[in-house]
């Protein structure tokens, strides 16, 4: 594998059950991002992790749980969704010196 | 924070023709960054440009980070090329944090 790979690329789920969305780089980066595209809205930045740790949080609600263990892998922990949460959600990494990002194939999730 | 905007919004173009996309940012930057997200969600690395033109096969780009601006050319336009195109600046003060523009949504026509 190269690159940035997200699984599952596509998430059905009701507003009771927990989920889990995965981030994988194999680029060698040490920062991870990730993002929500809802339809016809421009990306939003959800959470940045730096060296693992996390560096930038834009008001996300709890229902979201990030989770960095190391440096090539992310994740993002779902739990009692709504269905305003149904868009594509990215991952990205980036190198910090460069900035350059490259972005995973996305989640689309549905919540019903 | 910082601002991008892009123009047009919309674009529609017949196979073979030229384009100009615009991002303009509202202050200075240190990175800027091209990208094409495909109908089916993905975001492909189109140019990193901080300074300067590139160029890569039909397209290029230039930014002129001094007057705080970057163009994306396409020409001879595909019907592949139809999608959304974004620019991303990182934010000043080197925080490695991407601030997006709202895209500009392109559909060539055959």
């Amino acid at each position: 594998e190269t690159g940035v790979t997200q699984t599952p690329r596509h998430l059905v789920m009701g507003m009771t059950n927990k989920k889990s969305l995965k981030c994988e780089q194999h680029l060698g980066h040490n920062a991870m991002y990730w993002y929500k595209q809802s339809a016809k809205k421009p990306l939003e930045l959800m959470f940045v992790y730096s060296l693992e740790e996390r560096v930038e949080n834009n008001s996300v609600p709890s229902r979201f749980s990030p989770e960095c263990p190391n440096s090539s892998h992310l994740f993002l922990h779902l739990h009692t969704l709504q269905p305003e949460d149904s868009a594509l959600y990215l991952c990205a990494s980036s190198q910090l010196i460069d900035f350059e990002q490259f972005f995973g194939p996305g989640t689309r999730l549905t919540v019903l | 924070g910082i601002q991008v905007e892009q123009s047009p919004p919309d674009l529609i173009l017949q196979e073979g023709a030229n384009s100009t996309l615009r991002c303009n940012f509202s202050d200075s930057v240190n990175n800027l960054q091209w990208f094409h997200q495909n109908p089916w969600g993905q975001l492909i690395n189109l140019f990193y440009i901080p300074s300067g033109t590139k160029q890569n096969g039909r397209l290029s780009a230039t930014t002129v980070a001094t007057e705080r601006y970057s163009l994306l050319y396409i020409s001879s336009s595909q019907t592949t090329d139809s999608g959304v195109y974004f620019c991303a600046v990182e934010r000043p003060g080197g925080s490695y944090i991407p601030t997006f523009g709202r895209g500009t949504s392109l559909i060539v026509h055959p």
